[in-house]
């Protein structure tokens, strides 16, 4: 049983290039978060989408970020314009639909921004 | 104020030793405590997921969790150098589907 995906693992981006990150939850899961790690910090609260849905998007940044879970196919979390402080780690972590609070974790992507 | 408050460490300890992890928070209406491991550079690992206030145990961790006080602690027992990792506590409120709030975690060496 496959565990949380996400890829790439690493990506560079130059300021003002766009940055996608996917995410590829569990098998059976239905429930996906994204949180981003800065160096030195704990794991922040981005974003939580159910199929086609945005649930609770209370930590993304106002501009420049967008997320998505379509019914076929991975999460994206999408980021537009990069500049420097977007240089970080971004998690995914996936929840099955009911009855567990457990959320478990990719390997995640460390975007670096030139 | 932070949400959640987690001495950053490091912590080192010599193998065989009692290590005890521990995090203070602030918002009561968190009702759900966990505990991840997260080696360098990778993702953060499960290890334990507690529900309100009480103790669990599985092999050489245990979890506590005291409401009253509002602090969680990680016990583990005959540490072993494999067990050096940042630990990070988390926490989220009532509904089982719902974002988990972070400590900073704190960084633990096992020497040795």
């Amino acid at each position: 049983n496959a565990g949380v995906m996400q890829n790439p693992r690493h990506l560079v981006r130059r300021r003002g290039q766009e940055a996608r990150l996917r995410c590829s939850p569990m098998k059976g899961h239905s429930h996906v978060y994204w949180y981003r790690q800065l160096p030195e910090e704990g794991l922040k609260f981005m974003v939580y989408l159910q199929k086609e849905n945005i649930i609770d998007e209370s930590g993304m940044p106002k501009e420049r970020f967008s997320a998505e879970f379509p019914k076929e196919g991975p999460s994206i979390l999408r980021i537009q314009q990069v500049v420097r402080g977007d240089s970080a780690a971004y998690f995914c972590a996936s929840s099955p639909p009911t009855g567990s609070a457990e959320q478990f974790f990719g390997p995640g992507t460390r975007l670096t921004v030139l | 104020q932070k949400e959640v408050e987690q001495d950053p460490g490091p912590l080192s300890v010599p193998e065989g030793a009692i290590v005890s992890l521990n995090c203070t928070y602030s918002n009561s209406a968190f009702q759900y405590f966990m505990w991840y491991r997260q080696y360098s550079r990778k993702g953060p690992e499960l290890l334990m997921y507690t529900y309100s206030s009480g103790n669990k145990e599985d092999g050489r961790f245990t979890a506590q969790v005291d409401k009253s006080s509002k602090y969680i602690s990680l016990f583990i027992r005959d540490s072993q150098p494999s067990d050096s990792a940042t630990y990070l506590c988390a926490m989220k409120g009532t509904g089982t589907a719902s974002k988990l709030t972070f400590g900073t975690g704190t960084r633990l060496q096992v020497t040795l």
